[in-house]
């Protein structure tokens, strides 16, 4: 496994506003995923986080509300941008440790609720 | 659409007793599935992973895979109240991306 801390680990946003989240990683990792994880709900996969290229975004996200940053093996941000009510959920991050499993390890994640 | 379907519950099972936590899934070249455990709030916690057909034991727990019924479940033996939480199945269709699927979750109590 690895160990992946999340910043912040929640805050409270006004509408309109940006939220940038940190994952950090202790060792290298082949990938990195961003969660969200709505109130009651399960997990759906917001995008996969690609070292030094743009992100790769599941339907129904997109880069300019998500933009997606991971600039080496050990970190990513996800941004929330111009947020609503609606985007009030824990977001998590996860990574994949080895390159021949699919286990995803998750961080302790993020629960923004915005007013 | 990829879907993986559980039962919400609750399940509400005695200490001591086994608990059968069930899961169905729709992509049927779907090659690896996982267990999570999730404490109210808190993130998930991987409890158990299997790839091929048949049982895979680890303590407690038991996973069981049938991929011609499309059908995964987690056996949870001697429960303990420790174990209350809501059991997440996942699943991963394959190809280099390895994104996994998740259900909705069964929630679990265990009563002392």
């Amino acid at each position: 496994s690895a160990v992946i801390s999340q910043k912040p680990s929640r805050d409270i946003c006004q509408r309109g506003t940006s939220l940038t989240i940190q994952c950090q990683v202790d060792s290298q990792v082949t990938m990195m995923f961003w969660y969200r994880q709505q109130p009651g709900q399960s997990l759906t996969l917001i995008a996969t986080a690609n070292q030094g290229s743009e992100a790769t975004y599941e339907s129904g996200f997109v880069i300019d509300k998500f933009p997606i940053s991971r600039p080496n093996l050990t970190f990513s941000t996800l941004t929330v941008s111009n947020m609503s009510p609606e985007d009030s959920s824990i977001y998590l991050c996860s990574v994949r440790v080895s390159p021949f499993t699919g286990e995803l390890f998750f961080g302790e994640g993020s629960r923004l609720t915005v007013l | 659409q990829k879907e993986v379907e559980q039962n919400s519950g609750p399940l509400s099972v005695p200490e001591g007793a086994i608990a059968s936590l069930n899961c169905t899934y729709s992509d049927r070249v779907s090659q690896s599935f996982f267990w999570y455990r999730q404490y109210s709030g808190k993130s998930p916690e991987l409890i158990m992973s299997i790839y091929s057909n048949g049982d895979k034991e680890d303590g407690r727990f038991t996973a069981q895979l049938n991929k011609a019924s499309q059908y995964v479940s987690l056996l949870i033996r001697d429960s303990q109240p420790s174990d209350s939480a809501t059991y997440l199945c996942a699943v991963n269709s394959g190809g280099s991306n390895y994104k996994l699927t998740f259900g909705k979750g069964t929630l679990l109590t265990v009563n002392p």
